[in-house]
């Protein structure tokens, strides 16, 4: 079974600063995605970035990158000078590729983050 | 504009009424999702259609029910409701079960509140 886990239920950040978001996982499988997805009020989830088990370097998207340290399970976004539209719900969802089932994705509880002016 | 519309947007009903919920999307995918949003739970998967079949059916109530009359649209027809059933249910599509990235192309939700 695959588990996520976001431990930090808000998050705060002066805008134009940079902010992690943290995420660890859990997994038996060894060849795995890990996504993020971006929920602001109006409910849409965008997605924002994709990492995947087997990269050797961190992905990155504009101002998100992904810092993954897979030794360590985690897989933490850095959105890096942040914006007042950056405030919203974060996920982090990871899916698998082995099985008949990788079409799943796991989804984490959320973190809500705020950007102060 | 998202190229998932999910209608209504918000919907409020009786425990003993029938409605339904709509998601159409226009991004040529074959595969479609339903997913369940309730407030400090994680997103659950309630069902999956590819290619106009379903695939998954996550252990859910029968008072569920999907459709899925074409690959541009999906339907979950709603009766005899719980007040527990009140929340965000999210449309989602792809290209391919998993595709190459497996990214997921979500819709707005339709708020749904059960009196």
């Amino acid at each position: 079974a695959q588990k996520i886990t976001q431990t930090q239920p808000g998050m705060f950040v002066q805008e134009k600063e940079a902010v992690t978001l943290d995420c660890t996982y859990d997994t038996s499988d060894q060849s795995y995605g890990l996504f993020w997805y971006k929920q602001p009020s109006s409910g849409e989830m965008i997605f924002l970035i994709y990492q995947g088990s087997y990269d050797e370097q961190n992905a990155t998207e504009g101002r998100y990158s992904l810092n993954f340290q897979k030794a360590r399970k985690s897989a933490n976004l850095v959105i890096s000078a942040s914006q007042l539209g950056d405030s919203a719900m974060y996920f982090c969802a990871m899916r698998g590729r082995g099985g008949g089932s990788n079409y799943k994705l796991t989804f984490g509880k959320g973190t809500l983050l705020t950007v102060n002016p | 504009e998202t190229g998932v519309t999910q209608t209504p947007r918000h919907l409020v009903m009786g425990m003993t009424n029938k409605k339904s919920l709509k998601c159409e999307q226009h991004l040529g995918h074959n595969a479609m999702y339903w997913y369940k949003q309730s407030a400090k739970k994680p997103l659950e998967l309630m069902f999956v259609y590819s290619l106009e079949e379903r695939v998954e059916n996550n252990s859910v109530p029968s008072r569920f029910s999907p459709e899925c009359p074409n690959s541009s649209h999906l339907f979950l027809h709603l009766h005899t409701l719980q007040p527990e059933d009140s929340a965000l249910y999210l449309c989602a599509s792809s290209q391919g079960l998993a595709g190459p990235t497996g990214e997921l192309f979500f819709g707005e939700g339709s708020r749904l509140t059960v009196l």
